[in-house]
């Protein structure tokens, strides 16, 4: 099946420093891919849909400037953490779906991101 | 706005048991997706149920689909200890490219 790939798996940061995710589609092409957040013990929640050559749809009460998303080409997508504060800490999970038959979504591995 | 509730949200079996987790929903949707994860790990697709009536197994893992209900089961025969994780499931409506995801049942498979 198709692969996605996310880096880091983890990261540790100082607050106040910006943090960057790749996502990558390894085998199809993407013109959409999904950010979502995960807390401990909690279910995924959307933060943003990322779109190839345009702007990042975002999710109610996710703020657009402290996560910036860029999907400059159909196989990678990046979401920053502007100035990091201990809350943003979490796990960060991108999804890309296929866009034929029974329209899978992948998931890449996540990111555990802690700010310190 | 979708809504999807999983039960039980935390789930102790014994090894060798049966159980059943709900995922009830609430707008139309015509496929489901249930997936699974472990502790640290990101989300391996389990299933994917595109009609009403759907029945979909694995394994030891079976999961159905009602879409008139709005309900998906995902049946656990002769629990193992290897099953034990986060289970989600994922209601979609087709052309719908977002996800929503439950709220995840913790299953402990207990020797």
């Amino acid at each position: 099946g198709a692969v996605v790939s996310q880096h880091p798996s983890r990261v540790i940061c100082k607050s106040g420093t910006s943090v960057k995710i790749e996502c990558r589609s390894l085998d199809f092409q993407a013109t959409t891919m999904f950010w979502y957040r995960q807390f401990p013990k909690q279910s995924l929640m959307l933060m943003a849909t990322s779109n190839e050559g345009s702007k990042a749809t975002y999710e109610q009460g996710v703020e657009k400037d402290k996560f910036l998303i860029n999907h400059a080409s159909l196989t990678l997508s990046t979401l920053t953490v502007t100035s990091a504060h201990p809350e943003d800490s979490s796990f960060y999970i991108c999804s890309a779906r296929e866009r034929t038959g029974p329209f899978l979504a992948f998931f890449g591995q996540g990111t555990r991101l802690t700010v310190v | 706005e979708l809504k999807v509730e999983q039960n039980p949200l935390f789930l102790s079996m014994q090894e060798g048991k049966n159980y059943t987790i709900y995922c009830n929903y609430s707008t139309t949707s015509d496929r489901l997706y249930w997936y699974r994860q472990d502790p640290g790990k990101s989300l391996e697709s389990l299933f994917v149920l595109l009609s009403n009536g759907a029945v979909k197994q694995e394994g030891r893992l079976m999961a159905s689909l009602d879409t008139k209900a709005r309900l998906s089961t995902l049946h656990i025969t002769a629990a193992v200890h290897d099953l034990s994780a986060t289970y989600f499931c994922a209601p979609n409506l087709f052309g719908n490219e977002k996800l929503t995801f439950g709220t995840g049942t913790r299953l402990t498979i207990i020797p």
